[in-house]
């Protein structure tokens, strides 16, 4: 079970978009369409954001969207605003019950 | 309003033994599964265990295989991780999370703040 691969570092200034990679392999993303995208600011629970590749759970704002090409799936936040800035987790189902995450990014809003 | 608290992190000796607790409300406990995940200093997330909704499925990651065990008390709606031969790399925030179905999780929809487990002489 290795984790998936985050850039370390992502930013942009506000109203602009950015995007997040998370490559896996054909055991995890790529095997199933069940990755998801967590936002986490520093000692608060961390907060799903995308589900199944492209779902929004009610309450996140349209500015966050999902993807996935074969073994990377990515996170696209559109708009973005000061509130924005926290570290973002990318994870996978990866069988037998089991799950994977990502090192994790630190999207900075400049 | 889901809610997930955790409890009885600490300091502990290397070997030595925790349990940590997660209360829930706000939702039918006994309708999902559950999981711990953790987070080590600096780094990022691992998931560390599940547990289906009746308990009678358990999944371990092979870092904590043979060492932690899950369970839950859906009379209680609470979830448990007994943490057993604690080692130093085990040192983490341990987050509570509901799974997404009744067996298998393929997303947390829900977290809690986490309890911090510090495994040092």
């Amino acid at each position: 079970q290795s984790a998936l691969t985050q850039p370390p570092s992502a930013s942009g200034s506000p109203g602009q978009s950015v995007t997040i990679s998370c490559t896996g392999t054909s055991s995890d993303v790529g095997g199933y369409n069940y990755v998801s995208w967590y936002q986490h600011h520093p000692g608060k629970a961390p907060k799903l954001m995308i589900y199944e590749v492209t779902k929004r759970p009610s309450g996140v704002p349209d500015r966050f969207s999902g993807s996935k090409s074969g073994n990377t799936a990515s996170l696209t936040v559109s708009g973005l605003q000061a509130e924005d800035e926290a570290d973002y987790y990318c994870s996978s189902y990866a069988g037998s019950n089991s799950l994977v995450f990502g090192g994790g990014t630190k999207l900075t809003v400049l | 309003e889901v809610q997930l608290l955790e409890s009885g992190g600490g300091l502990v000796q290397p070997g030595g033994s925790l349990r940590l607790s997660c209360a829930a409300s706000g939702f039918t406990f006994s309708s999902y599964a559950m999981n711990w995940v953790r987070q080590a200093p600096g780094k990022g997330l691992e998931w560390v265990s599940a547990i289906s909704a009746g308990g009678g499925g358990t999944y371990y990651a092979d870092s904590v295989k043979g060492r932690f065990s899950i369970s839950r008390d859906n009379s209680k709606n609470t979830l448990y991780l007994q943490m057993n031969s604690l080692r130093v790399e085990d040192t983490a925030v341990y987050y509570c999370a509901k799974g997404d179905g009744r067996t298998v999780t393929t997303f947390a929809d829900y977290w809690g703040q986490g309890t911090l487990v510090t495994v040092s002489s």
